[in-house]
């Protein structure tokens, strides 16, 4: 089926630096989104992306969907402690005759303070 | 506040038991989805469902069952576990064709001794 090729697959960085990650797939896919993960929780949507091209930011992040509708990043600008997580991408496409989200296998972030 | 709700947050079942995960939804979502979370594998797809009492195959369906008969209400059946199922099961939800993205819920927990 399709698959979502995202990197890294975790990152340590300290406070206060930027984080860059992206997904990448061989298939297009209509919609991009990105969700982060907390500890013992489940997955929040951070940002949607619905046009090619299109880059989105809310706050401190900063996402963007690729001209050819097979990749997205996601940028997190001045790291704090509560951006500790797991990222996931996901790309929405008619899959089996149905409109389902595919997602990559998710950027686990950790943070030295 | 829109919810998912998973009934368990942490459950302990013996290899052979039958288990039922539980997931509630208060959005009036058409769509209902079961997930589970392995390090490393990211979101694998087990069940979705577009309708009361409609069901359909994810990417890895052997061992589960589902069963919606309430719009609300979607549960994930193991019928005889095995320790290879021992996972973070997630619950979500979406409206419309899903392009808007899902809503979780917060996750069990399964072991299987």
């Amino acid at each position: 089926g399709q698959q979502l090729n995202q990197s890294p697959q975790s990152m340590f960085i300290q406070e206060g630096e930027d984080v860059s990650m992206n997904c990448t797939s061989s298939s297009i896919f209509n919609t991009w989104l990105w969700y982060k993960q907390d500890p013992g929780e489940g997955p929040v949507l951070l940002i949607a992306l619905y046009k090619a091209g299109e880059l989105t930011s809310n706050g401190r992040l900063t996402a963007q969907f690729g001209i050819t509708r097979k990749d997205s990043f996601l940028n997190i600008s001045a790291s704090i402690p509560s951006d500790v997580g797991i990222y996931f991408c996901a790309g929405s496409a008619i899959i089996q005759g149905a409109q389902k989200l595919v997602f990559g296998q998710g950027t686990r972030l950790t943070i030295n303070p | 506040d829109v919810k998912v709700t998973q009934s368990s947050r942490y459950l302990v079942k013996r290899t052979g038991e039958k288990v039922f995960l539980e997931c509630v939804q208060d959005m009036d979502h058409e769509n209902m989805f079961w997930y589970r979370q392995d390090p490393g594998l990211g979101l694998r797809l087990i069940y979705f469902s577009y309708d009361v009492k409609m069901k359909e195959k994810g990417d890895i369906p052997e061992g589960y069952s589902v069963s919606r008969e309430k719009k609300e209400r979607f549960s994930l059946i193991l019928e005889s576990a095995s320790t290879n199922q021992t996972s973070m099961y997630l619950c979500a939800s979406s409206f419309g064709q899903g392009g808007y993205g899902y809503t979780f819920g917060s996750g069990t927990r399964l072991t299987v001794v």
